[in-house]
């Protein structure tokens, strides 16, 4: 079974542009959740969807948005970037949401906001 | 704040010894996960283990709950080059009745050769 897939891997943009990420879970899971990783703050919770709903969110800017697909796969758009907003995007895959089950995550998406 | 607060933020140990790291929580939960990641890359579950539970083991790691205590332990024995990585403690925050995934900020384990 083809693990947690994100696209792309690595991204350098400039501040005020905007940017989308992509992610595929694992086959069978329809949960997905987004995290933000950074040296100082650490993981960070940004979203989870389940059944193309929002489920839940993390106490980020309305800058921050996503959506989820009917095939479960997920988009993050991050609008007028900002320097801080250089970070590690982690994105993880659950059969349901909550931590009733693991999560399996992608190898994650660097961005570098410049 | 953050729900899981993770202890030591660092630790440096020799090969062949164990490692134990704490995580320390808030609120009740649920569940409490144990995550390990590699440098730079995707989180990798280790150990799930549920509120009604006290321990659990999987190969050489050893988790421990204590919820009175609001206190999660996670003990890698004998440990290898291989086990150098950040290791992440994961509640279900039942915060405001939601409960998403809250990661601590890890203790990072550098095993020396």
């Amino acid at each position: 079974k083809a693990g947690v897939t994100q696209t792309p891997r690595y991204l350098i943009k400039t501040r005020g542009q905007q940017v989308t990420l992509s992610c595929s879970p694992i086959s069978g899971h329809r949960s997905v959740s987004w995290y933000q990783q950074t040296p100082g703050q650490g993981l960070q919770f940004l979203f989870e969807y389940f059944s193309e709903t929002q489920r839940n969110k993390g106490n980020f800017p309305g800058r921050f948005s996503g959506r989820q697909f009917s095939n479960s796969r997920s988009e993050m758009n991050v609008s007028t970037l900002e320097l801080g907003d250089s970070a590690l995007y982690l994105c993880a895959s659950s059969l349901v949401p909550g931590a009733v089950y693991e999560q399996y995550f992608g190898p994650g998406t660097r961005l570098t906001v410049t | 704040s953050q729900q899981g607060e993770e202890d030591p933020q660092a630790l440096s140990i020799q090969e062949g010894e164990n490692a134990t790291m704490n995580c320390s929580y808030k609120t009740s939960i649920n569940n409490l996960q144990w995550y390990r990641q590699n440098s730079g890359r995707g989180l990798v579950h280790l150990i799930l283990i549920r509120s009604n539970e006290r321990e659990k083991h999987s190969g050489r790691l050893r988790v421990t709950l204590d919820t009175s205590k609001k206190s999660s332990s996670l003990l890698i024995t004998a440990s290898r080059a291989a086990d150098t990585a950040s290791y992440f403690c994961a509640t279900d925050a039942n915060l405001n009745r939601d409960d998403k995934i809250i990661f601590g900020k890890g203790t990072r384990l550098h095993i020396l050769p």
